[in-house]
């Protein structure tokens, strides 16, 4: 019973560096996103994919990449970390269907000095 | 665009007091609305939502919110609050018209004093 799952859970990067954060659901959900958590901002949604094969901007998409890899998977990298990229990252999915709730991962927290 | 507004940072409510986080959200269309609740170090989990229906939800935990379209808000509440609550609220919506978007507020933290 696993829900989602995100890997790493802790990342300390140098600025410059690259890095690969991963999240697999076992839910068979269709959409899947990725959010940022900082203070006093809330949520934050990156990117999303709305199913296999398809990804979408959200509203900070820039320094990020993302691979929907299967319908289990769905990666987010960062080319070349900047400090302003300090945060709590959230990978989410949510079933097919227009009143579908999204169940959320454990979170990553990234720091990038 | 679709947004939500949480207009406190935070509540502070006595052990036993009814509660009320805030949420205002503005949407094209009818909007599903969300609260998710966030403890320490921890993921969101989902509390209730409003589809469609009834404008009073109940959800997780003894909390409910009322849909209210011509205020455009959906607020959090419950009648007797227990320090057990004190954790991040957020308030969620995705509207059919924006694909599957789902925008979150800035989350408010309540805090439940013994």
């Amino acid at each position: 019973n696993a829900g989602v799952t995100q890997t790493p859970k802790f990342q300390v990067l140098k600025t410059g560096q690259s890095m690969t954060l991963q999240c697999a659901q076992d839910m068979n959900h269709n959409s899947m996103y990725w959010y940022r958590q900082d203070p006093g901002m809330g949520l934050r949604l990156i990117y999303y994919s709305a199913s296999e094969g398809t990804t979408d901007k959200g509203e900070v998409p820039n320094g990020y990449n993302v691979s929907r890899l299967n319908k289990r998977e769905f990666s987010l990298r960062l080319e070349s970390a900047a400090p302003s990229q300090t945060s709590v990252y959230f990978c989410a999915s949510r079933a097919l269907g227009q009143g579908g709730e999204a169940f959320f991962g454990q979170g990553t927290r990234l720091t990038v000095v | 665009a679709q947004s939500v507004a949480q207009p406190e940072d935070q509540v502070n409510v006595a052990e036993g007091n009814p509660l009320t986080v805030k949420c205002t959200y503005s949407v094209s269309g009818n909007p599903y609305l969300f609260w998710y609740v966030q403890y320490p170090n921890r993921g969101l989990q989902f509390l209730l939502k409003y589809i469609t229906g009834d404008n009073l939800v109940k959800g997780s935990y003894g909390f409910e919110a009322e849909f209210n379209k011509s205020q455009t808000s959906f607020h959090l509440k419950k009648p007797s609050a227990l320090v057990s609550d004190s954790a991040l609220y957020f308030c969620a919506v995705r509207a059919p018209l924006a694909g599957n978007m789902l925008t979150f507020g800035g989350g408010t933290r309540l805090m439940v004093k013994p």
